[in-house]
């Protein structure tokens, strides 16, 4: 069973470029978190997506946008990067339906803006 | 999600207990504790989670407050493979929502 998977890895984008990073979620999870996690901070939550909308939203502008497919992946649009979005970007699955459930989450994809 | 506070950071010796403690003052009666750790070069991993209890499970065991105002969270046996972040989290127990990180404690394990 493989668990969360995102790509890429590594990723090096200029100032104003735009990146669409993706996640496939555990096998069963329907829901998505996506988080950005800067360079010794602790993760900060995006948003999620559940049953293909989003349903619940972080303090994050928004150049950050998402999609979430009938296979229940995702992905994450960051629009006009900025120096200060440069970050691991971590997805996270579950499944919804379960109270206070495990979120499960993947390595992330490193992003680098330059 | 209700606010805690962690030490920064922690240094244990390998394969003697660690407690790792939590305060969470303003928890509500909804809240469940969730604890978290991120390896270095990972994403975060469930560890553990409870509402009133103590709970065991493989991986460690968590040690709640009667008040529920602060817990503690014990590897019974560290190894150099616990050296991580470990975060603790408040959760509303209906919630599915986006877990809230604080900067978590850093623990440091010495062979």
């Amino acid at each position: 069973d493989a668990g969360v998977t995102q790509s890429p890895t590594h990723l090096i984008k200029t100032r104003g470029q735009q990146v669409t990073l993706r996640c496939s979620p555990k096998s069963g999870h329907d829901t998505v978190s996506w988080y950005q996690q800067a360079l010794g901070q602790g993760p900060q939550f995006i948003f999620q997506y559940y049953e293909e909308e989003e349903r619940q939203r972080g303090n994050f502008p928004d150049r950050f946008s998402g999609h979430q497919f009938p296979n229940y992946s995702s992905e994450l649009n960051v629009n006009a990067l900025l120096l200060g979005d440069s970050a691991l970007y971590l997805c996270a699955s579950s499944f919804r339906v379960s109270r206070g459930e495990t979120q499960y989450f993947g390595p992330g994809t490193r992003l680098l803006v330059l | 999600d209700a606010k805690t506070t962690q030490p920064n950071s922690m240094e244990s010796n390998e394969e003697e207990p660690v407690h790792l403690p939590c305060n969470h003052s303003t928890i509500s009666g909804t809240d469940y504790i969730h604890w978290y750790r991120q390896l270095p070069s990972q994403g975060p991993e469930y560890v553990i989670h409870g509402l009133t209890s103590n709970v065991n499970n493989r991986m460690a065991s968590l040690a709640i407050a009667e008040d529920r105002k602060s817990s503690t969270l014990i590897l019974h046996r560290a190894t150099l493979r616990d050296a991580a972040v470990y975060y603790c989290i408040l959760r509303d127990g209906g919630g599915a929502d986006g877990l809230t990180f604080g900067k978590g404690t850093h623990l440091i394990i010495q062979p």
